[in-house]
């Protein structure tokens, strides 16, 4: 199993640009999400799904849109750039563990707007 | 609002030491406690985790103790070694749900 995966590793944005960051995972979780992780803020949950066709908002979804059409794959969309927006993103999926969930995570996206 | 706070943000330990870290939680409704490891230009991964009805869970060098009544938990890190050396985050989850509140997090160095 390759997990769950992430592309691109690197990317730079000029402020108001477009982008996708994708994330695909495949060990059939139903459970995918999004966060970034920016230096001293810990990991902000941004948006998440909890199976195809369903997804919803986190702590910081401004900027962001999501879908899921299928299982295996949960895009973060940018819709227009912001410096803001510069940060590490991290996809992670979730399977069930002795009654709680264990996260697992993509090796993140590195994202600069310039 | 930060839901888990985590203490301290960076910490230095020499080789063989233990290494401790703090978290406090304020929502009641949380009922599962994982520790996060993180390496740099890694995503984080669990390393050990807790439920609120046991006081201690160790596993390894690793040992998180929880105090129910103070709401805190802990992550404490025996013989510490220089493969240690990363960041570590708790979070903490309500029941049934897959939505985890992270910590901000804490640099952990260890010096040989």
């Amino acid at each position: 199993n390759a997990g769950v995966t992430q592309t691109p590793k690197f990317q730079v944005l000029k402020t108001g640009q477009s982008m996708t960051l994708q994330c695909a995972q495949d060990m059939n979780h139903e459970y995918m999400s999004w966060y970034r992780q920016d230096p001293g803020m810990g990991l902000r949950l941004i948006h998440y799904s909890v199976g195809a066709g369903i997804t919803d908002q986190g702590e910081v979804p401004n900027g962001y849109n999501v879908s899921r059409s299928t299982t295996e794959d949960f895009p973060l969309r940018l819709l227009s750039a912001a410096p803001s927006q510069t940060s590490v993103y991290f996809c992670a999926s979730s399977s069930e563990r002795g009654g709680s969930y264990e996260q697992f995570f993509g090796p993140g996206t590195r994202l600069t707007v310039l | 609002q930060q839901q888990v706070k985590q203490s301290p943000q960076s910490l230095i330990v020499q080789k063989g030491g233990i290494s401790i870290i703090n978290c406090a939680y304020e929502n009641t409704a949380f009922d599962y406690f994982p520790w996060y490891q993180q390496f740099p230009g890694k995503g984080p991964a669990l390393l050990i985790a807790i439920r609120p009805d046991v006081s201690e869970k160790k596993e390894g060098r690793f040992t998180i103790s929880f105090n129910k009544s103070a709401k805190q938990f802990s992550l404490h890190i025996m013989d510490s070694q220089p493969g240690d050396s990363a960041t570590y985050f708790c979070a903490a989850s309500t029941r049934g749900s897959e939505k985890l509140v992270f910590g901000k997090g804490t640099k952990l160095t260890v010096n040989p």
